[in-house]
């Protein structure tokens, strides 16, 4: 059974950072590109990144501006966005999907997490 | 950049009933399209890929059609497990999604 399941979200203040992981399970992780997607309060879903199956290829939203990464580590199946400078508009809760196709159907997703950013 | 319309953005039914969701995209994808279902405080699931295939495990009362610009969700009786919010998809665009809820 294919399972994704996100940890590291959180209360954090604006200009901090924080690293959400998301575990992999009942698949071949390392032949699938993986995503990234939020969901802010009470509105709809925004791609935030993708990466492929070894890493060297990683594409962002323009909005994001250098902000955020998305990395990944094959050996322990699992995948990361490491999210700094933080805003008050980043506050969602991230999803992390699997991804197939040549236009990026996410056919499994995580729970989801919440990423709180506040003072 | 693709822009993904949906319509209507608020459809109200009751049990039973047929539910029709559009889906318009700016330029054509040709067939590329997925939609997806969510229900509140879960993720999303996929439902629909390359515009009318179902995805393992989705009841066959979900189906999709459409190619090039215009995609149509349809669920033929709506069951009570039914109501919730549907997104089409493609590539990085989602579009805004539509909100079936109970008459």
């Amino acid at each position: 059974e294919v399972q994704l399941v996100e940890s590291g979200g959180g209360l954090v203040q604006p200009g901090g950072s924080l690293r959400l992981s998301c575990a992999a399970s009942g698949f071949t992780f390392s032949t699938y590109w993986m995503s990234w997607v939020r969901q802010a309060p009470g509105k709809g879903l925004e791609w935030v990144a993708n990466i492929n199956e070894d890493g060297s290829q990683r594409y962002y939203v323009d909005s994001l501006k250098g902000r955020f990464t998305i990395s990944r580590d094959n050996a322990k199946r699992s995948l990361y966005l490491q999210m700094n400078s933080l805003r008050a508009e980043d506050t969602a809760v991230y999803f992390c999907g699997r991804v197939r196709g040549d236009y990026d159907v996410r056919d499994y997703w995580g729970q989801g997490i919440l990423v709180t950013v506040s003072s | 950049e693709i822009v993904l319309t949906q319509s209507p953005a608020t459809l109200s039914l009751s049990p039973g009933e047929r539910a029709t969701l559009s889906c318009r995209a700016s330029q054509s994808v040709r067939s590329k399209l997925a939609w997806y279902q969510q229900k509140p405080g879960q993720a999303p699931r996929l439902l629909i890929y390359d515009a009318s295939n179902t995805a393992s495990g989705i009841p066959a009362r979900f189906s999709g059609s459409g190619s090039g610009t215009d995609f149509t969700l349809t669920i033929s009786s709506l069951e009570p497990e039914d109501f919730a919010v549907f997104y089409c998809q493609h590539s990085r665009f989602f579009g805004p999604g539509t909100n079936v809820n109970i008459k």
